[in-house]
């Protein structure tokens, strides 16, 4: 099973500023990661596929890079609506797996 | 619009069972593989079970292999999942989760999640 690892857990920050949130797997994936939101008591939300490939009506503020093991979702300038919880997921081996998750919350 | 609505889960005790149903609309089910997803309280998410859209193929999950099974029925436009065996560790907020491409293995659309809770 691959296992993703995120970090930090909690990440700290003001409005307008640059989040930076990673995502390690215990072993290649190539490019097939994808990174969600959830807000409390919301499903979650699609925002980044094949690594950096933004979804559907996803702000241009959010980017994803990385392949292989290491990853990075980028949100360049936090508006309010952006703390949440981030979560990312393998669809290169099965089972797909999910990582911990990481909590933006507002300093 | 795409919606996803489930349905089926309460409460129920251990060693029982449990169908979930999930009604698909506003897009062509079944040319899209469909997805369980579910939610521990305040846990993070895990993976349970996908099924190709034409029924051809089925995964699940090492925890749930064996005593969940993931079944369709595109004439309906109806996911369903059934839960065997029921355990405390499934109690959970189950998600059905629409493939964003089939065979993509990543969810652009989730149903607003059902509660299942095992307790005796």
């Amino acid at each position: 099973e691959v296992v993703l690892t995120q970090s930090p857990a909690i990440l700290s920050l003001s409005p307008g500023e640059r989040a930076t949130l990673s995502c390690r797997a215990s072993q290649s994936v190539s490019s097939y990661l994808a990174w969600y939101q959830q807000k409390p008591g919301q499903s979650p939300r699609l925002l980044i596929y094949a690594a950096s490939n933004r979804a559907t009506g996803i702000p241009a503020r959010f980017s994803g890079s990385g392949s292989g093991t290491d990853f990075t979702l980028t949100i360049s300038s936090l508006e309010p609506e952006d703390f949440a919880v981030y979560y990312c997921q393998q669809r290169s081996n099965w089972p797909l797996t999910f990582g911990g998750g990481t909590k933006v919350e507002i300093k | 619009q795409v919606q996803l609505v489930e349905s089926g889960g309460g409460v129920v005790q251990p060693g029982r069972s449990l169908r979930l149903s999930c009604a698909a609309s506003g897009f062509t089910f079944s040319t899209y593989g469909m997805h369980w997803v579910r939610q521990a309280p305040g846990k993070g998410l895990e993976w349970v079970a996908v099924i190709w859209y034409d029924e051809s193929n089925k995964f699940y999950a090492d925890s749930v292999r064996g005593r969940f099974t993931v079944s369709r029925d595109n004439s309906k436009n109806t996911l369903y999942l059934q839960m065997n065996s029921l355990r405390a560790e499934d109690t959970a907020v189950y998600y059905c989760a629409r493939e964003r491409l089939n065979g993509d293995l990543q969810f652009d659309y989730w149903g607003q999640g059902t509660l299942v809770t095992v307790s005796s």
